[in-house]
């Protein structure tokens, strides 16, 4: 069983739909990233949180460190929010990640 | 925010050449950088921990002669893949960690080995 489980592992939604990722871990964490990757390749780093919720512009994470579980989610999807969603989490320096959730929207 | 790029982008190279890629942070100093591998459609694998101005830890199953790493200042660190062979073929990556937890990603690296 990986250290990191993420759901669902494949989405697709219409423009405009509420969009859910959620991440599962088994190891304690200091905190845990979400990260986006499109075809081209680049990552970029959307959230890194420790506890509650944090918010930027659609996008909106929460995290509860006692269940072990973050949630991702996109409100008003839009087809430029087709990537792949990665959960990563932090125990020491390095990163464990998850399997990643690709996203596409459709307009 | 904090930048880090990587060059080249892309990259072809003949079997059994060499092939290096740099991965600098634009506008802050790292004392740690990471190297990760992505095969299609998978996760990011961690090949090895940079430390700048000491030797690389690499992670179990990465052949440390095989891929030379070398963190020579706070702002570059450097892969090489020498002898590359079409199994080397793969997207990497390298991240920066300012000295919080939170790292930042470079754009990565496709390298083709024919």
């Amino acid at each position: 069983k990986n250290e990191v489980e993420q759901s669902p592992q494949n989405l697709t939604a219409q423009e405009g739909e509420f969009i859910t990722i959620n991440c599962s871990y088994s190891v304690g964490i200091s905190a845990l990233h979400w990260l986006q990757q499109h075809p081209g390749g680049g990552i970029v780093s959307l959230f890194m949180l420790s506890s509650g919720k944090k918010k930027h512009g659609r996008l909106i994470a929460t995290i509860n460190i006692q269940e072990k579980h973050s949630s991702l989610h996109i409100t008003a999807s839009h087809p430029r929010d087709s990537a792949v969603y990665i959960c990563a989490v932090i125990p020491s320096d390095k990163l464990i990640f998850g399997t990643g959730t690709r996203l596409q929207v459709f307009p | 925010g904090a930048v880090v790029s990587q060059h080249p982008s892309r990259v072809i190279c003949k079997s059994g050449t060499s092939v290096k890629i740099e991965c600098r942070s634009l506008d802050f100093q790292a004392t740690t950088m990471f190297w990760y591998r992505q095969f299609p459609k998978q996760s990011l694998m961690l090949m090895a921990t940079s430390n700048e101005g000491s030797k690389a830890t690499y992670e179990q199953g990465v052949e440390k002669d095989k891929f030379l790493i070398n963190h020579a200042s706070l702002t570059l660190s450097t892969l090489t893949v020498t002898s590359a062979h079409p199994e080397d073929s793969s997207f990497y990556i390298c991240s920066a960690l300012p000295g919080t937890y939170e790292q930042y990603f470079g754009p990565g690296t496709r390298l083709t080995v024919t």
